[in-house]
């Protein structure tokens, strides 16, 4: 088990552009989340997955984002379009469904720099 | 509304000296209670976490933290800091019931040698 992990590390774009992450969760997890954190603040919940399922979208994802999750094992977040305001860390965690807040686990996050 | 309130944005302690985080919370149910730590570029470890039971919580690293439900406060504390301790500290939030978790905005801990 090597954790989760997000791909890229980093990413800088031209505004306009379209973006696209990846995250793979721990194998036996079947939750699966993700967070953006702007600079100087703590993390904040975007959406959820329950396996395939996405359960809930905060009112911060705007219809530029979209998130899947096929098959219910990794899953992707992509922004199209985007803004100099996207610029911030995107974090996914995941966790097992019972107990979910016993686990969460947390990636190391993709960096986005809209330039 | 649910929150979280870390009052101090940074903090500066000399290495081998003691220190306090504070951490308050605004949560209408039983709040589950978590420390996470987080250096430059990287992701979020847990450090600690209260659910029920004895409320001095043990975590990693040496760190401890108190439940007060009183004072509605879970402050982080450790008794002598090391350089390797500088980083930023996320006090969070959240419910039995729940899947999210809600985060204080940090205090980021600078080491002098």
């Amino acid at each position: 088990d090597t954790g989760v992990s997000q791909n890229p590390r980093h990413k800088i774009t031209k505004r306009g552009q379209n973006v696209t992450f990846r995250c793979d969760p721990i194998s036996e997890h079947n939750r699966l989340y993700w967070y953006r954190q702007t600079l100087g603040q703590g993390p904040e919940f975007l959406t959820y997955f329950q396996n395939e399922a996405q359960l809930e979208k905060s009112r911060l994802l705007s219809d530029r984002f979209s998130a899947e999750r096929p098959k219910g094992s990794f899953s992707t977040l992509e922004i199209q379009r985007t803004e100099q305001g996207d610029s911030a860390m995107y974090l996914c965690a995941s966790s097992l469904n019972s107990g979910s807040l016993d686990g969460y686990t947390f990636g190391s996050g993709t960096r986005l720099t809209v330039v | 509304a649910q929150s979280v309130t870390q009052p101090d944005i940074h903090i500066t302690v000399s290495e081998g000296a003691s220190l306090e985080l504070r951490c308050n919370y605004s949560y209408g149910a039983t709040p589950y209670l978590f420390w996470y730590v987080q250096s430059p570029g990287q992701g979020l470890q847990l450090l600690l976490k209260y659910f029920s039971g004895d409320t001095l919580v043990q975590g990693i690293k040496g760190f401890e933290a108190e439940f007060k439900r009183s004072q509605s406060s879970f402050n982080l504390r450790k008794p002598s800091v090391h350089w390797s301790d500088a980083a930023e500290y996320f006090c969070a939030v959240g419910a039995r019931s729940s899947y999210k978790l809600i985060f204080g905005s940090g205090t980021r801990l600078l080491v002098r040698p």
